[in-house]
């Protein structure tokens, strides 16, 4: 089975501090995503990398970066957080594009006072 | 762009009672077409997925969606609801030979005993 995890279930961090999410798959993807989950507006891409190094801005990139140096560890960056970035946080990986499935993390509530 | 709409934000349906959760896709050519699961406090769950071929995919835990190109639709059904389908439910795109899941709000589903 693959397997996706993510560094923390729950996070409540202060505004304006810097916030690092970690995700970690086990099945040697070449893909990984990040995704934002917000009541009433689904599942919203923040970036991917399909390769270590290597990313892509999604739709909402504002005030994230991500950093992917080893293949099996993609990372969400929070610079400076504010209020309007808590949610909950998503990591995905899948083997290739199209078709392919995204496998996903339980992933983390963060909460930005 | 392409947009998944949901239309129905909750349903109820009582226990034994069959399903159905409508999608609507827009894309000039035929998507790659997903429905995930989530139950509470878990992550995405790969339910089924059409991406060529037959036009009803069967997939996990007894669901079942019918691809209808004249209609942009991919809806969900399930003959007979169990109370641990309770969960909410997107359903997803990707066009052509991309990387990008473009998700839907969701459903939420309850089941009433």
């Amino acid at each position: 089975d693959v397997k996706v995890t993510q560094s923390s279930r729950y996070l409540v961090k202060r505004t304006g501090e810097k916030v690092f999410l970690e995700c970690v798959q086990d099945m040697d993807h070449e893909n990984m995503f990040w995704y934002r989950q917000d009541p009433g507006l689904g599942l919203r891409l923040i970036y991917f990398s399909y390769d270590v190094k290597m990313k892509e801005k999604g739709d909402i990139p504002e005030g994230y970066s991500v950093s992917r140096e080893k293949k099996e560890r993609f990372s969400l960056i929070l610079e400076s957080a504010s209020t309007n970035q808590t949610s909950m946080y998503l990591c995905a990986s899948s083997s290739g594009a199209g078709a392919e499935t995204q496998y996903f993390g339980p992933g983390t509530r963060l909460l930005v006072l | 762009a392409q947009s998944v709409t949901q239309p129905d934000i909750h349903i109820t349906v009582s226990e034994g009672a069959s399903l159905e959760l409508r999608c609507n896709y827009s894309y000039g050519a035929t998507p790659y077409l997903f429905w995930y699961v989530q139950s509470p406090g878990q992550g995405l769950q790969l339910l089924l997925k059409y991406f060529s071929g037959d036009t009803l995919v069967q997939g996990i835990k007894g669901f079942e969606a019918e691809f209808k190109r004249s209609q942009s639709s991919f809806n969900l059904r399930k003959p007979s609801v169990h109370w641990s389908d309770a969960a909410e439910y997107f359903c997803a795109s990707v066009a052509g030979g991309g990387n990008k899941l473009t998700f839907g709000t969701g459903t939420q589903l309850k089941v009433e005993l």
